[in-house]
């Protein structure tokens, strides 16, 4: 069975300080990994996608890695700010999933303090 | 762009009373899903569509019932509430994958239930 582990679960960081958030996975056959946001009592916002050819995706501050054969994605934050305060999830879509569904991690809860 | 939307955002139900889950995308997505997602226990999947008339179980559909009678709607129905049935309940849809690249999920905004 896929487990997907987000550590740490919790984080609090100066702001201006680069945010390294940690997800790893058991079973490395996977489409993809999914990076989300979480705002309290809010949705899940999409981050980043990553397709299991590709080693790394940026998008503006934001850069995920990914090494399939060591089950692990890492995303960076860079020149944190209060505004990024929120929960940062993982997902991952096994290629054996029935309907191609998303196995999450536990999420990382992300302070910035001003 | 609307997305995602799930109506009603916000319900309070009773003990054995019932009631229908609305999620609408506007995107043209095949693949639709329903999530539940309880503190320590992470995101879950209840029951997800392949496409237009077709529904199947996901991790926890006991209590549950879903219908895809509409491609662009997913409805997700609990027939007689339970105290266990109060969660955030996150509907998602993505297309249909393309070879061997994934396609993105998009997530709606959240039902928070509460059921007493």
């Amino acid at each position: 069975k896929q487990e997907v582990t987000q550590i740490p679960a919790a984080l609090s960081v100066p702001e201006g300080e680069n945010l390294v958030l940690n997800c790893s996975f058991t079973d490395s056959a996977i489409y993809n990994l999914q990076w989300f946001r979480q705002d309290p009592g809010k949705g899940l916002t999409s981050l980043l996608l990553i397709q299991s050819s590709q080693r790394e995706q940026t998008s503006g501050r934001l850069n995920a890695s990914l090494d399939k054969s060591s089950g692990r994605s890492t995303l960076y934050i860079a020149a944190s700010q209060p505004g990024d305060s929120a929960t940062y999830l993982c997902a991952v879509r096994l290629i054996k999933a029935a309907g191609n569904k998303l196995t999450f991690g536990g999420g990382t809860r992300v302070l910035v303090k001003p | 762009n609307a997305g995602v939307t799930q109506t009603p955002k916000f319900r309070v139900l009773k003990t054995g009373q019932s009631m229908t889950l609305l999620c609408a995308q506007d995107m043209n997505h095949e693949y639709m899903y329903w999530y539940r997602q309880d503190p320590g226990m992470g995101l879950r999947l209840i029951h997800y569509s392949v496409g237009e008339g077709t529904t199947a179980k996901g991790e926890v559909p006991d209590g549950y019932n879903v219908s895809r009678l509409k491609k662009q709607n997913f409805l997700l129905g609990l027939e007689s509430a339970a105290p266990s049935q109060t969660s955030v309940y996150f509907c998602a849809s993505r297309e249909k994958r393309q070879g061997k690249l994934g396609t993105e999920a998009f997530f709606g905004q959240g039902t928070r239930l509460t059921v007493v």
